[in-house]
């Protein structure tokens, strides 16, 4: 199936730091969606890009769709400890849905 | 509310026991999906279905057996062909057109005794 590589599989932070985690395809996606889940929790839908290029945010969260559509990265600004939780992003090919093996953020206060 | 409902949220199999999963939906959704999750590990997809009475296997099918007999349900069984069936099992659901994003139940913790 569909080979989705995201990294870091771990990242610390303190709060109000910066985190950036990445996604990479070896070939070229139609979209990408990332999903934050909860410690404890389920996946829940965060955004989808679609388009070469494309930059969304999301208050202190920007994505970002690479040019070539085979890579995406999430950035939280300052972070919060609210912002806890593990990233996925999942590679959208019509039929099915294949995630990266998510960003564990941990946020300290 | 809309929504996707799974049961149990905890569920405990002896060896050689089949048990299933519930996943059931409300929000008209055609496709839906089952999901293993391990920990620190990304989410691999065991079956879907994009339409009533019809499914496809996902990359790690094996050991697992589903049905989709109404739109509205997707019961996943955990045969005693699955050598290894300690997991969280996310079931998802999503609709047509161009947001396809997939809404997630709050899942079944399945370990064996």
């Amino acid at each position: 199936g569909q080979q989705v590589m995201q990294i870091p599989q771990y990242q610390h932070v303190q709060e109000g730091e910066d985190f950036t985690t990445y996604c990479n395809s070896s070939t070229t996606l139609s979209n990408i969606q990332w999903y934050k889940q909860r410690p404890g929790g389920h996946p829940v839908f965060l955004i989808q890009l679609v388009k070469s290029g494309e930059v969304k945010k999301q208050k202190r969260l920007t994505f970002q769709f690479g040019e070539a559509k085979k890579n995406s990265s999430l950035h939280i600004t300052a972070t919060q400890t609210t912002d806890v939780g593990t990233y996925f992003c999942a590679a959208n090919t019509g039929n099915q849905f294949y995630f990266g093996t998510g960003t564990s953020l941990t946020v300290i206060p | 509310d809309g929504g996707i409902t799974q049961s149990p949220k905890y569920l405990f199999r002896k060896e050689g026991q089949n048990v299933t999963l519930s996943c059931e939906q409300n929000l008209n959704h055609d496709a839906m999906y089952w999901y293993r999750q391990d920990p620190g590990q990304g989410l691999r997809l065991i079956y879907y279905s994009q339409i009533v009475n019809d499914f496809q296997k996902g990359d790690i099918a094996e050991g697992y057996s589903v049905s989709r007999e109404k739109k509205e349900s997707f019961p996943l069984t955990v045969t005693s062909a699955q050598k290894n069936p300690t997991a969280f099992y996310l079931c998802a659901s999503s609709g047509s057109g161009t947001a396809l994003e997939l809404f997630f139940g709050s899942g079944t913790q399945l370990s064996v005794l």
